[in-house]
């Protein structure tokens, strides 16, 4: 079965311009999850989606910063415009969000599955 | 307050012998998911391993297991007989109940030599 997929696995560009990230969730997956990954703040959730819909975007850095989901297989994260600061590894992660069994007990079928990465430099 | 504490910033291991990654984590609440996830130098994030607050047994998913300190709130993985590839980047992860984020600890290298 395919993993999460993301494109493009590079991207080199420079300051001011825009950049959109790509992002295929496993099929049948209902959450999608946005991180970056950088030295020195570590992996930190940006924005995640329930069924298409953002649920949290609380980590996103700033306006510049956009995420949407169309459709349940396809996610775009977007920086306009891009500074050298943004600058990271970004990554994207679904998965299968299921009703607990116990009252508040999380189920294992909520694991997130990471995509491969795309690594940003912003020059 | 850091919720998950790696203190081990890097671990030598020698082939075919075992070792423990520590992770320590903070929450006060009661149900919770503990993740594993391996970093190799290609980058993607590899799930090893998961353990759940409510879970009776410690998990194990073949040469790796968790070993499940509920009221030390730790939460450490433990690779037996390891393997060159198993020299990466280990982060320890958690996720508290009515949260879907995951919040990562700031991980351990480990080298694992001939």
């Amino acid at each position: 079965d395919a993993g999460v997929i993301q494109s493009p696995r590079h991207e080199v560009t420079e300051m001011g311009q825009e950049v959109t990230l790509r992002c295929k969730p496993i099929s049948g997956h209902n959450s999608l999850f946005w991180y970056r990954q950088t030295m020195m703040r570590g992996l930190e959730l940006l924005i995640y989606f329930n069924n298409n819909v953002p649920i949290d975007d609380s980590g996103m850095p700033e306006d510049r910063f956009s995420a949407k989901m169309p459709n349940a297989s396809f996610s775009t994260l977007k920086i306009q415009p891009s500074e050298p600061r943004d600058s990271a590894v970004y990554f994207c992660a679904s998965s299968l969000r299921t009703r607990s069994g116990l009252a508040g007990e999380q189920t294992s079928t909520d694991t997130q599955y990471f995509g491969p990465g795309t690594r940003l430099t912003v020059l | 307050a850091q919720k998950i504490t790696q203190t081990q910033p890097g671990m030598f291991v020698q082939e075919k012998e075992a070792v423990t990654l520590d992770c320590t984590y903070d929450t006060s609440d009661p149900s919770y998911g503990l993740f594993w996830y391996k970093q190799p130098s290609s980058g993607e994030m590899i799930f090893l391993i998961y353990q759940g607050s409510y879970d009776q047994q410690n998990a194990t998913e073949g040469r790796y297991s968790l070993n499940f300190q509920k009221a030390r709130k730790s939460a450490n993985l433990v690779i037996s007989a390891s393997q060159l590839g198993d020299s990466a980047m280990y982060f320890c992860a958690m996720r508290e109940r009515g949260f879907q984020k995951l919040v990562f600890g700031t991980g351990t290298r480990l080298l694992v030599s001939p």
